[in-house]
């Protein structure tokens, strides 16, 4: 399998406009979290969708952030209008879950996110 | 609100030494991850920890949970470079079943030196 495929990997962007980034999760796995790491608040969860479902959309910092997933191959994590304070890196993870104790979040390489 | 801590947040070793990492949660938890990253790349499951007195190891790292203390150690042996990175361990609150966002720690820069 390829592991989990996010893009862009980088993108660097003005303050004011919108970013959208994109992940495909592995195949056959049920639920997709979104993360942000930087260096001041460490890796935070921003949302999470189970069967294509939002789970948990607690972390979303505002309404700036929107997260999708039409289908289990597929999810965009948007950011409308962008702000420097929003620069970090933005990892998509997935995972099947069925109870065993390997049962592990696969993360993706991330896109680094520069808004200036 | 789950509060994961790790210590410590920086240490340098020399190869060959012996280190243990430690890792405290606040609340009850499903199960206990430790990942390492490398600067500039994405997360590497190591372990998952699910039950009490569980301990794993793989080359010179053992990870072990004790979730009655609620605490998890990572032991590094006979450190080399190659272990250089950041190591976090994450935590995934108790759900009855399922599964949920992790909660991580705030990572162990790990500098191994010759």
């Amino acid at each position: 399998d390829a592991g989990v495929i996010q893009s862009p990997r980088h993108e660097v962007t003005e303050m004011g406009q919108e970013v959208t980034l994109r992940c495909k999760p592995i195949s056959g796995h049920d639920y997709l979290f979104w993360y942000r790491q930087t260096m001041m608040r460490g890796l935070e969860l921003l949302i999470y969708f189970n069967n294509n479902v939002p789970i948990d959309d607690s972390g979303m910092p505002e309404d700036r952030f929107s997260a999708k997933m039409p289908n289990a191959s597929f999810s965009t994590l948007k950011i409308q209008p962008s702000e420097p304070r929003d620069s970090a890196v933005y990892f998509c993870a997935s995972t099947r879950f069925t109870g065993a104790s390997t049962d592990t979040q696969y993360f993706g390489p991330g896109t680094r996110l520069t808004v200036l | 609100e789950l509060k994961v801590e790790q210590n410590p947040l920086f240490l340098s070793m020399q190869e060959g030494k012996n280190y243990t990492i430690y890792c405290n949660y606040s609340t009850t938890s499903d199960r206990l991850y430790w990942y390492r990253q490398d600067p500039g790349k994405s997360l590497e499951s190591l372990f998952v920890l699910l039950s009490n007195g569980a301990v794993k190891q793989e080359g010179r790292l053992m990870a072990s949970l004790d979730t009655k203390a609620r605490l998890s150690t990572l032991h590094i042996t006979a450190a080399v470079h190659d272990l250089s990175a950041t190591y976090f361990c994450a935590v995934l609150p108790y759900s009855g079943g399922g599964a949920d966002g992790l909660t991580f720690g705030k990572g162990t820069h790990l500098i191994i030196q010759p």
